[in-house]
């Protein structure tokens, strides 16, 4: 096994556009967590899955953000009519347990 | 309120010092968990520790402390002689018992001179 993983790596796209990235975790993890950090901070929740059912998220996940887990294995992160302000390297973690271990995030920048 | 400090912002040192990071968490919550991450410069977060609330033993791990005090709401961590490759940026953070919101700091970034 080779960790988590993220899909794209980097993304740029205009204003307005829709985007959607995704994460393989740890295969046996049944926990999966999604954050966004911007520059000179730490990650920021945004949503919690187990296996398939989303049990967390973040109040700052606005109607335009929808993440989804089918069938408790990889998971998606949907970002409706980016803005600016959603420049933002966006981290997929997954665990067992407390122990979380971080894919290498796919760098947003909207134009 | 949840909340996790990290009050320095970037620390230097020459390599072989030692040098301590500091966390101090806000909580109400009597059962929570703490952690540290470190972020080396390639960028994925790596799992340092995690410690419970009812557990204030102090913990060391090769060159690697930390001491965590309920009375003053700190949760420091200690490199000792420290390495070039522990440059990165370090994050605390805090998990409240029943709920997955992590919540971390702002890091500090650690630079290690040769």
């Amino acid at each position: 096994d080779t960790g988590v993983s993220q899909d794209p790596r980097h993304k740029i796209t205009k204003r307005g556009q829709n985007v959607t990235f995704r994460c393989d975790p740890i295969s046996e993890h049944n926990r999966l967590y999604w954050y966004r950090q911007t520059l000179g901070q730490g990650p920021e929740f945004l949503t919690y899955f187990q296996n398939e059912a989303q049990l967390e998220k973040s109040r700052l996940l606005s109607d335009r953000f929808s993440a989804e887990r089918p069938k408790g294995s990889f998971s998606t992160l949907e970002i409706q009519r980016t803005e600016q302000g959603d420049s933002a390297m966006y981290l997929c973690a997954s665990s067992l347990d407390d122990t979380q271990y971080f894919g290498p995030g796919t760098r947003l920048t909207v134009l | 309120a949840q909340k996790v400090t990290q009050a320095q912002t970037e620390i230097s040192v020459v390599e072989k010092e030692d040098v301590t990071l500091d966390c101090v968490y806000e909580t109400r919550d009597t059962t929570y968990y703490l952690f540290w991450y470190k972020q080396p410069p390639s960028g994925e977060l790596v799992f340092l520790i995690r410690r419970n609330s009812f557990d204030e033993q102090n913990e060391i791990s090769g060159r690697y402390s930390w001491n965590f005090q309920k009375s003053t709401s700190s949760f420091n961590f200690t490199i000792t002689a420290s390495q070039v490759v522990d440059s990165a940026v370090y994050f605390c953070a805090l998990r409240p018992s029943g709920t997955y919101k992590y919540i971390f700091g702002t890091g500090t970034r650690l630079k290690v001179l040769a």
